[in-house]
């Protein structure tokens, strides 16, 4: 078990541009999160799967911004269009919902975008 | 929208002091508070995971207490160390949501 991982660790765009990026979490968990991090806030919540299955998006989640996984293993968030104010960390976590460990989450080390 | 404050924001303080820091969150359909350690380029780690009024856990030298009463949980480290330094987060968890809030965290600097 490698733990989460997510790519790219860093991303430069300019603005009007398009972004992706993967995370891929530990393999036996089924829920998979997406936070963003701005500077000197905690990490907001964006959206979750349970498997394939997303369950919840916040009113964060401008229509530019759209997350899948497909197989209920890999997922990817895209934000199309993007604006300086979408700079940010974009960290993924997962978890099991079998409870084993309370829920925790574990997290990736982030994607860190810069929109110019 | 759920408030979770945490205090300090930041806090520098020398090798071997013992500190704490506080969280505070909403007193009503408590389902989970969990604490985490954020070090600068790695990922958040995970510390505590506290569900029950009056639990206290225990990692090394860091501990944490909780009372869902009255909304707050204490973070304590004891002989703080160098590597210690990291942002520390707390996240709250409302019944049946699955989906954290997160305070802003508190920066501990531990300086040799």
């Amino acid at each position: 078990d490698t733990g989460v991982s997510q790519d790219p660790r860093h991303k430069i765009t300019k603005r009007g541009q398009n972004v992706t990026f993967r995370c891929d979490p530990i393999s036996e968990h089924n829920r998979l999160y997406w936070y963003r991090q701005t500077l000197g806030q905690g990490p907001e919540f964006l959206t979750y799967f349970q498997n394939e299955a997303q369950l919840e998006k916040s009113r964060l989640l401008s229509d530019r911004f759209s997350a899948e996984r497909p197989k209920g293993s890999f997922s990817t968030l895209e934000i199309q269009r993007t604006e300086q104010g979408d700079s940010a960390m974009y960290l993924c976590a997962s978890s099991s919902s079998t409870g084993g460990d309370g829920e925790t989450q574990y997290f990736g080390p982030g994607t860190r975008l810069l929109v110019l | 929208i759920l408030n979770v404050e945490q205090s300090p924001q930041s806090l520098h303080v020398q090798e071997g002091d013992s500190t704490n820091f506080t969280c505070s969150f909403p007193s009503s359909n408590f389902y989970a508070l969990h604490w985490y350690r954020w070090e600068t380029a790695k990922s958040p780690e995970a510390l505590f995971v506290m569900t029950l009024n009056g639990d206290e856990k225990k990692k090394g030298r860091i501990s944490a207490t909780l009372n869902t009463k009255e909304g707050y949980s204490y973070l304590y480290i004891k002989g703080s160390q160098p590597e210690d330094s990291a942002t520390y987060l707390c996240a709250f968890e409302s019944g049946g949501s699955y989906i954290p809030t997160f305070g802003r965290g508190t920066s501990l600097i531990v300086h040799p």
